[in-house]
């Protein structure tokens, strides 16, 4: 069936350096993305969304970018930082599946002092 | 503000018997509230999407009977998982939206471990 996946299942960056997450997703219905960090033991937790009609979004040293074309989906940290290390997910809606969210596979990132 | 909480955070039982977690919005009104499944190091799976004063909707292959899904308030679901056996355990993550608001975010609960014995 459509699914959300990623390509990295884990990603090892240095302190201080930038880290970009990526996520192909396959159902060309959805309209509005959202990425999540998931820190152990914990739910998740918001980072930043991104609807259909744009390509870029920025937040505070988080940015995603939508590439519908290729149906691909990036989350750049800059200056990425140890609190930074958890497990992110991105997660997809169909405009009509009522809210419902589908969720990738997750990317855990380890960000080493 | 947002704030979803979950109780208990974690929980150990003998097979056979039932828990109940519950997921509580403490400062909106959820007027839907969905439950997750997350088995280590996998992704979130979609149990179940309750409206408030409905029955809830299961994903395919989750089994309504073993885990039944009440939604009697716009501050409160619960998940019960009856009879659990070993393959039940899991983390147990609720989400819940405020629909009255117009507001389309799912704002998520820390989470319930279940380990069955």
């Amino acid at each position: 069936g459509e699914s959300v996946g990623l390509h990295l299942p884990t990603l090892s960056v240095q302190e201080g350096d930038n880290s970009i997450i990526n996520c192909a997703y396959s159902n060309s219905a959805s309209d509005y993305f959202i990425w999540y960090k998931q820190e152990s033991g914990k739910g998740p937790q918001f980072i930043i969304d991104i609807r259909s009609n744009m390509d870029k979004r920025q937040g505070q040293r988080v940015t995603v970018l939508l590439n519908k074309t290729v149906k691909h989906l990036s989350l750049q940290i800059a200056a990425t930082q140890p609190g930074d290390s958890a497990v992110y997910f991105c997660a997809e809606r169909k405009g009509n599946a009522g809210n419902m969210l589908t969720f990738g596979g997750g990317t855990r990132l380890m960000v080493k002092p | 503000g947002a704030v979803v909480s979950q109780h208990p955070s974690w929980v150990i039982c003998k097979s056979g018997t039932s828990v109940k977690i519950e997921c509580r919005s403490l400062d909106f009104q959820a007027t839907t509230m969905f439950w997750y499944r997350q088995f280590p190091k996998q992704s979130l799976m979609l149990m179940a999407t309750s409206n408030e004063g409905s029955k809830a909707t299961y994903e395919q292959g989750v089994e309504k009977d073993k885990f039944l899904i009440n939604h009697a308030s716009l501050t409160l679901s619960t998940l019960t998982v009856t009879s659990a056996h070993p393959e039940d355990s899991s983390f147990y993550i609720c989400s819940a939206r405020d629909g009255l608001a117009g507001d389309n975010e799912q704002f998520f609960g820390p989470g319930t471990r279940l380990t069955v014995l």
